[in-house]
């Protein structure tokens, strides 16, 4: 089964509304979770590092006052695209890893489509 | 810098043939290196992972790849293709540029399934 879960699914919304997504981790405690975004028919591009208690770290190019992260507990994330435009539009995938060691594997969730009209 | 080649974009192979996805990667040291599936409008999906030891990883769906620092790479294999193998397939390592551990991916090949 899945262990981590992502929601919504997809979202529809005008221009300047703002949307948050929410990534769980479901039978593990994350304190690192990763943002990713992936564009029609290419790779994922880490967007940020979510850790808990502090602040996320931001990839270059990815404005942070654009896109929120909160990681408040060891099993949540979440991510608020403020004052969403057309260009905000993509597939969110976030994922978490076991605590320890920097190769264990991450677990993605199943993904956000946002669509911004 | 680190980074993950993945040269073929889409393979088409019959099901029940064999199937082969290639991946390079660049870095010095021993690298962590992982295969990942993706289904339409899904997540991705652990399929094996490389550490250490032995250099071929059995992973799920009878997936297997074989790690070869001579080559720099870490290449899919699948003894006979099932039509429900179809799917985006991405190659990752662990990037030791950002101190936690994210991963780097390659462009990803897509495999389409002939019946």
């Amino acid at each position: 089964g899945a262990v981590v879960s992502q929601h919504p699914s997809r979202v529809i919304c005008k221009s300047g509304t703002s949307v948050k997504i929410e990534c769980r981790s479901l039978d593990f405690q994350a304190t690192t979770m990763f943002w990713y975004r992936q564009f029609p028919k290419q790779s994922l591009m880490l967007m940020a590092t979510s850790n808990e208690g502090s602040k996320a770290t931001y990839e270059q190019g990815v404005e942070k006052d654009k896109f929120l992260i909160n990681h408040a507990s060891l099993t949540l994330s979440t991510l608020t695209v403020t004052s969403a435009h057309p260009e905000d539009s993509s597939f969110y995938i976030c994922s978490a890893r076991h605590p320890g060691q920097v190769n264990q594997p991450q677990h993605f969730g199943d993904g956000t489509r946002l669509s911004i009209l | 810098a680190q980074s993950v080649t993945q040269p073929d974009i889409h393979i088409t192979v019959s099901e029940g043939a064999s199937l082969e996805l290639r991946c390079n990667y660049s870095y010095g040291a021993t690298p962590y290196l992982f295969w990942y599936v993706q289904s339409p409008g899904q997540g991705l999906q652990l399929l094996l992972k490389y550490f250490s030891g032995d250099t071929l990883v059995q992973g799920i769906k009878g997936f297997e790849a074989e790690f070869k620092r001579s080559q720099s790479s870490f290449n899919l294999r699948k003894p006979s293709v099932h039509w429900s193998d179809a799917a985006e397939y991405f190659c990752a390592v662990v990037s030791y540029g950002g101190s936690q551990g994210n991963l780097i991916f390659g462009k990803g090949t897509k495999l389409s399934v002939k019946p």
